[in-house]
């Protein structure tokens, strides 16, 4: 089955940049989307096929694809972007939607 | 306003079953695929099932095939799971979830909690 590798935890001081990643073999043939997901609320889509922002996201939030990886920079960071985030992609081979293991994003 | 508003969930025993409902508004739920995404306690995001835009293709996860089944009630506009021969390892947060050109979740409900315990 198709798994997409994301790191348990990232941690980053407020202003600066945060970088979250999400790998796995032939994902550059795949759309990635990305998802924030707070404490005890429901998933947001913030980024989907790749880089496209969904309306109303802040221009802070971008993704990307290089490789084997796809990440999630977001700029600027601040207090209020603590959260889970998630990738996930469709895997045409199964037919199935498969989600990363998800991020832990901390502002210190 | 584009909204999915779900009911339904609660404390079931094991090998039991459940009704889970997820009503949209704002939209005509028959022109989306909607989802079915799971979340065990303190776990990331797992995809369920899926029925297709035109509620005649459905697909689930593996570990539910047999067991759950999606179904549409087009004039209430609603999505339903039905969960049967429920296991400890289903309780989780259920959300529905209407499709972005059928590969990502652009719109989720608020989530509902399925606790499957004796």
């Amino acid at each position: 089955s198709y798994v997409l590798t994301q790191p348990p935890s990232v941690s980053v001081a407020p202003g600066k940049t945060a970088r979250i990643t999400c790998g796995e073999n032939n994902i550059g043939t795949r759309s990635v989307h990305w998802y924030q997901q707070k404490s005890g609320r429901a998933p947001v889509l913030f980024i989907y096929y790749d880089t496209d922002r969904l309306a109303g996201i802040p221009e802070r939030f971008s993704g990307s694809i290089s490789g084997n990886t796809a990440t999630l920079t977001i700029t600027r960071v601040e207090a209020g972007d603590e959260a889970d985030y998630y990738c996930q992609v469709w895997d045409s081979n199964s037919g199935l939607w498969v989600f990363g293991g998800g991020t832990k994003l901390t502002v210190l | 306003q584009v909204q999915l508003v779900q009911s339904g969930g609660g404390v079931v025993q094991p090998g039991g079953s459940l009704r889970l409902s997820c009503a949209a508004s704002g939209f005509d739920s028959i022109n989306y695929g909607i989802h079915w995404v799971r979340q065990a306690p303190g776990k990331g995001l797992e995809w369920v099932a899926v029925s297709w835009y035109d509620g005649t293709n459905k697909s689930y996860t593996d570990s539910v095939k047999g067991r759950f089944t999606v179904s549409r009630d087009h004039a209430k506009n609603t999505v339903s799971l039905q969960m049967n021969s429920l296991r400890a390892e289903d309780t989780a947060v259920y959300y529905c979830a209407r499709d972005l050109s059928s590969y990502a979740f652009e719109i989720w409900g608020q989530g509902t909690l399925v606790t499957v315990s004796s």
